[in-house]
C-alpha cells in the first residue's frame, strides 16, 4: 500500500550546524510534499512544501529538495537554532478521486546549545 | 485567521464507553481528517471526509466511526472504547485539490482506563 518512510527518527546537532531529514514515498502519482513542525504540546504546522513540478524550494534557513525519479525528498535546515528543536513530519499527497496525505513517522530534532 | 478547534484537550473514559470527539473548522474546507498520533508511529489516518455525509476509511479505521452532517463539523466516534485506543487524536482540514496545507486542531489526549 501507500507508504512514506522517514529517517532518521532522532537527530541531534550542535547549534549552528545543518540538519537533514529524508523521506521516501511509494506512490509515483504523489504530487505534493509538505513538511510539518510540531513543537512540544502543540499542533503540527506547515513550514515548507514542494510540488512535483519543482526540484527545490528555499525559505530562509529551510529548504526542501525533491527527486521524483528516486521518489524521495529531503528537508534541509541550515544554521540551526535551539528553537528549531521539535518533531518534523514529512508527508505525500495521495490523489485518487479524493485527497488524502500519508505521513512519515517523524524525526525528533534536538539542537544542542 | 484560520481556525480548527476540537471539543476537548483532555478526556478520560472507561473501557466500553462510547466516546465522541468533535472537530469544527471555520474555513469552509471540503476535506476533513482524523488522525491518531502515537510515539514512533507518526500520524496515522483513521477516517477522512471529502463532503457532507461522505467519508472514506483511512489506514486504521477499526474500532472507529465518523459523522459529517455539516460542512464545518466532523465527529469521531469510538463505539466501545478500549485501552489500546488511548492516544492523541488530531483533526485537520484542507480545501479541495490535494496540494494544499492541512490545518490541524490542537489535539485531544484520550485516556481509556
Amino acid at each position: 500500500g501507500e507508504n512514506v518512510e522517514q529517517h532518521p527518527s532522532t537527530l541531534s546537532v550542535q547549534e549552528g550546524d545543518s540538519a537533514v531529514i529524508k523521506c521516501t514515498y511509494s506512490d509515483s502519482a504523489s504530487n505534493y510534499f509538505p513538511w510539518y513542525k510540531q513543537e512540544l504540546g502543540k499542533r503540527p504546522q506547515l513550514i515548507i512544501d514542494i510540488r512535483s513540478n519543482v526540484g527545490e524550494k528555499k525559505d530562509q534557513r529551510i529548504a526542501v529538495t525533491l527527486n521524483k525519479t528516486a521518489k524521495h525528498f529531503s528537508l534541509h535546515i541550515t544554521e540551526t537554532q535551539p528553537e528549531d528543536s521539535a518533531v518534523y513530519f514529512c508527508a505525500a499527497s495521495i490523489t485518487s478521486g479524493t485527497y488524502k496525505y500519508i505521513f512519515g513517522t517523524g524525526t525528533r530534532l534536538k539542537v544542542l546549545a | 485567521d484560520v481556525k480548527v478547534t476540537q471539543s476537548s484537550r483532555y478526556l478520560v473514559k472507561r473501557t466500553g464507553e462510547k466516546v465522541f470527539l468533535e472537530c469544527v473548522q471555520d474555513m469552509d474546507h471540503e476535506n476533513m481528517f482524523w488522525y491518531r498520533q502515537d510515539p514512533g508511529l507518526g500520524l496515522r489516518l483513521i477516517y477522512f471526509s471529502y463532503d457532507v455525509k461522505m467519508k472514506e476509511k483511512g489506514d486504521i479505521p477499526e474500532g472507529y466511526s465518523v459523522s459529517r452532517e455539516k460542512k464545518e463539523r466532523f465527529s469521531l466516534i469510538l463505539e466501545s472504547a478500549s485501552t489500546n485506543q488511548t492516544s492523541m487524536y488530531l483533526c485537520a482540514s484542507t480545501p479541495n485539490g490535494g496540494r494544499y496545507e492541512q490545518y490541524f486542531g490542537p489535539g485531544t489526549r484520550l485516556t481509556v482506563t
